[in-house]
């Protein structure tokens, strides 16, 4: 059973570079959502999806995109890397109304140089 | 949305008992979790407690939540190596589907 599972572990990128963050859940989860996580700032939530077909803004949403694909994947685009984007990324999912529990990906470790 | 406060950092000898502490805003009934981040890894779920509780035991674990001063902690009894990590208080956020972590206590267990 592999939860939450996060695709690349590490990424190094130019300031400019696109790339693309996947995530796929397999515990048939209605909710996903992707967190960035800097030191000494917790978790702050960029986008979510309710539902399969919603995405919705969180805190930080600025220089990202998202995509629900289906019910399982939920990827995290960022068009034009900038260095303020180097950080941690996390994607999670939960069943509303199942005490709200999140269940956490492994993470991916992004650097723009 | 509701704020959530805890301190930064906790050194503790192996064998003696750990308290982190967490403050929150949020008045409503509902859940609060306590999570625990290894180093490079995700979060993972280490409790919950449901807001009209004051207590809830789980082997080493002790969660104790005062709702009149809003104050929530996690107790780790005869604290070991492996319980080195960072640990998220989290409770409700702005709407039905989202929640807020505080930033995070680092716990350093000493030998």
């Amino acid at each position: 059973n592999a939860g939450v599972t996060q695709t690349p572990k590490f990424q190094v990128l130019k300031t400019g570079q696109s790339m693309t963050l996947q995530c796929a859940q397999d515990m048939n989860h209605n909710s996903m959502y992707w967190y960035r996580q800097d030191p000494g700032m917790g978790l702050r939530l960029i986008y979510y999806s309710a539902s399969e077909g919603t995405t919705d803004k969180g805190e930080v949403p600025n220089g990202y995109n998202v995509s629900r694909l289906n019910k399982r994947e939920f990827s995290l685009r960022l068009e034009s890397a900038a260095p303020s984007q180097t950080s941690v990324y996390f994607c999670a999912s939960s069943e509303y109304g199942s005490k709200n529990i999140q269940y956490f990906g492994a993470g991916t470790r992004l650097s723009v140089l | 949305g509701e704020d959530v406060e805890q301190s930064l950092f906790l050194s503790v000898r192996e064998g003696d008992s750990s308290v982190i502490n967490c403050t929150y805003t949020d008045s409503s009934s509902t859940y609060l979790y306590w999570y625990k981040q290894e180093p490079g890894a995700g979060l993972q779920l280490l409790t919950y407690i449901f807001s009209n509780m004051d207590m809830k035991q789980d082997q080493r674990l002790t969660v104790l939540l005062n709702k009149k001063d809003k104050h929530l902690s996690l107790r780790i009894a005869d604290t070991q190596t492996g319980d080195s990590a960072i640990y998220f208080c989290a409770g409700p956020g702005s709407n039905d589907y989202k929640l807020s972590f505080g930033a995070g206590t680092t716990v350093t267990v000493r030998a």
